[in-house]
């Protein structure tokens, strides 16, 4: 089974402070995606990488930053973290396999609460 | 930009019942749909994808059905148990990997 594993299931850090969101898939997968979800917005993508040190922004990148040095690992960045960034974040992963796309994985998530 | 909309936000029905959750969408350029379930807390698991080209999908008691002409897509979960209650997500890919999800209809099924 493919698996997305996320660094930390709960977070807590100080407003200002430099966060680092760890994931890390073990299924080669190219994609790999960070979104955040808040009630009443729902998913809402951050960023995404189709390759090694290949990103694109996604809906929200203001405030946020990522890595991709490894296929296998990808991180999200908050700069400067402020209490609006309190949110649930996903990491997931998937194939590309032409245009029609392919499932995505999840990881089981990090909440994240600034103060 | 693409519309994901979920109706009901939320169900609830006895066990043994047919569940039937609705999606609807704006852009019928899509490359595929994708249902999710998601538990309290914790990550979303893929339940089914129907390419564009197809249209259902079926996975033991679930079936996925996808109309681009209407823009809708019905989830149908049969004979309901109540490990069945969690929220479900539809999210619609579009150029460039990208996928928008609806807001999730949460379901409760009552023993």
């Amino acid at each position: 089974d493919v698996k997305v594993t996320q660094s930390s299931r709960y977070l807590v850090k100080r407003t200002g402070e430099k966060v680092f969101l760890e994931c890390v898939q073990d299924m080669d997968h190219e994609n790999m995606f960070w979104y955040r979800q808040d009630p009443g917005l729902g998913l809402r993508l951050i960023y995404f990488s189709y390759d090694v040190k290949m990103k694109e922004k996604g809906d929200i990148p203001e405030g946020y930053s990522v890595s991709r040095e490894k296929k296998e690992r990808f991180s999200l960045i908050l700069e400067s973290a402020s209490t609006n960034q309190t949110s649930m974040y996903l990491c997931a992963s998937s194939y590309v396999q032409g245009i029609s796309g392919e499932k995505l994985f999840f990881g089981s998530g990090t909440q994240l609460s600034v103060l | 930009k693409q519309e994901v909309t979920q109706i009901p936000a939320a169900l609830s029905v006895p066990e043994g019942e047919n569940l039937v959750l609705n999606c609807s969408f704006t852009d019928s350029a899509i490359y595929n749909l994708q249902w999710f379930r998601q538990d309290p807390g914790k990550g979303l698991t893929s339940l089914l994808l129907i390419q564009s080209s197809q249209r259902e999908q079926t996975s033991g008691r679930l079936n996925a059905s996808l109309d681009k002409s209407s823009g809708r897509s019905t989830l149908y979960i049969a004979a309901s148990q109540p490990g069945d209650s969690a929220t479900y997500l539809c999210a619609f890919q579009t150029a460039g990997n990208k996928l928008t999800f609806g807001g999730g209809t949460r379901v409760l099924v009552k023993p």
